[in-house]
């Protein structure tokens, strides 16, 4: 079985500011770790995903996150966020099943609050 | 639309009164997922298809909760003599490969 703990569950920050989500796991297997991002009104988006390799991943609009096996963290980055940052980011770990896909357990989410 | 779509997108149920909610996955897709977020809290899972097959029910939290995608495609999640503590949105997903497609959700309130 897999968890995962937000510590924070609201993160509020100015703009232009950098920002750090964090993200604990715990898992008996390997995993994959994903972020997910909802917009207000919007659908849960894929943001970025650690399946193997590197252990730094990036998303297309400047956040990274690293994967840290001891410290089974994976925690997300921005160095400066925008007012259109400002949603709801939730940590996933999934272990693989068949057909390819994954069954991702959620963390509770962190509410990123960008104030102009 | 060439996104998830879901139907509908809220829903008012008195306490004892049957649902179903619908999920159209993007065309093609072979997997789909039906997740449960409570207010506050992440999405749980419940189920999951591959074309019509039900592969996982594991997180239905009770016989009250049915689910099938009788075509492989097109699927219903249906909950019978609702609960207050059913009050959530229910998020559907589809795949082909690896990374998941979300739909808005259904939001749910029961009375």
């Amino acid at each position: 079985a897999q968890s995962v703990t937000q510590l924070d569950s609201q993160v509020p920050v100015f703009e232009e500011a950098p920002v750090e989500l964090r993200c604990n796991y715990s898992s008996s297997v390997s995993v994959y770790l994903f972020w997910y991002v909802q917009y207000p009104n919007q659908g849960l988006q894929l943001l970025l995903k650690y399946l193997s390799g590197s252990t730094l991943v990036e998303s297309i609009n400047g956040f990274e996150a690293e994967f840290n096996k001891s410290q089974t963290s994976f925690h997300l980055r921005k160095p400066s966020v925008h007012i259109s940052d400002t949603a709801e980011y939730f940590c996933a770990v999934s272990a693989p099943i068949s057909g390819g896909s994954y069954i991702p357990t959620f963390g509770r989410g962190t509410s990123l609050i960008v104030h102009p | 639309g060439a996104g998830v779509s879901q139907s509908p997108r809220y829903k008012v149920a008195k306490r004892g009164q049957d649902v179903a909610l619908r999920c159209d996955p993007i065309s093609g897709h072979v997997s789909l997922f039906w997740y449960q977020q409570a207010l506050g809290q992440g999405p749980e899972f419940l189920t999951y298809f591959q074309n019509e097959a039900q592969l996982d029910k594991s997180g239905l939290p009770s016989d009250r909760f049915f689910a099938e995608r009788p075509e492989g495609s097109v699927s219903t999640l249906k909950i019978q003599r609702t609960q207050q503590e059913d009050s959530a949105v229910y998020l559907c997903a589809s795949s082909l490969g690896f990374e998941q497609f979300f739909g808005p959700g259904t939001r749910l309130t029961v009375l």
